[in-house]
């Protein structure tokens, strides 16, 4: 069974940072590109960054663009987004999300953490 | 950026009625090469994180009960729920894979009951 699990979030101040990260199992990790997509209180949801399976691609939505980096561990099935220079707009409950074909970026994602809630604010 | 919408953005059904949600690209995200539209659909209860209903936009996802179904192609495509269960309650967003990096999702249409 996939199993997605976050963690990492909390209250941070205006311009300060965090790290989340992602701890998956379940499925051969290195093979599936891995995504974090954000949803703000009471919005919808924001795809913000992804990574492919070896870790050497990475892509990011231009509302984090230079801000924020994803990475990936891939002996320990972990990802990571660390967050910079953070700003209120960034609160959102974050997931974690799978693709759904190995190897694939241009996939769904068929498999999502339960998502960790950052809160931005002074 | 290919931008999607949809419509409504709520809709109250009776139970076991039919619930219809409709979702459109501003481009084509049907790729000519292997005759596929790059579009899936989510399901997200109150709570919970999305959980993936259909992709390849008619194809339903490991679980999800054959009352659901996708269909269209091209830029226009319809979310169906046949005989609206409690259960059901929820937003449902869909989402386009058609580029790299992937794609937006669109704003939303909440499903209640009448």
């Amino acid at each position: 069974e996939v199993q997605l699990l976050e963690s990492g979030g909390g209250l941070v101040q205006p311009g300060g940072s965090l790290r989340l990260s992602c701890a998956a199992s379940g499925f051969p990790f290195n093979g599936f590109v891995l995504n974090w997509v954000r949803q703000a209180p009471g919005k919808g949801l924001e795809w913000i960054s992804v990574i492919s399976g070896s870790g050497s691609d990475k892509y990011y939505a231009d509302s984090v663009k230079g801000r924020f980096i994803i990475s990936r561990d891939n002996p320990r099935n972990m990802l990571y987004l660390q967050m910079n220079s953070l700003t209120v707009d960034d609160t959102a409950v974050y997931y974690c999300a799978k693709v759904g074909i190995p190897g694939a970026t241009r996939a769904w994602l068929d498999s999502w953490g339960q998502g960790t809630l950052v809160t931005v604010s002074s | 950026d290919i931008v999607m919408t949809q419509s409504p953005e709520s809709l109250a059904v009776s139970l076991g009625e039919r619930a219809t949600i409709n979702c459109k690209s501003s481009q084509s995200v049907f790729y000519s090469a292997n005759n596929k539209n790059y579009l899936a659909w989510y399901q997200q209860k109150p709570g919970q994180p999305p959980k993936l209903l259909i992709y390849w936009a008619s194809i339903r996802a490991s679980g999800v009960p054959d009352r659901f179904s996708g269909s269209g192609s091209g830029t226009d495509f319809t979310l169906t729920i046949s005989g609206l269960q409690a259960e059901d309650v929820a937003v449902y967003y869909c989402q386009h894979y058609y580029t790299t990096p992937p794609g937006t999702f669109g704003p939303g249409t909440k499903v209640a009951i009448k």
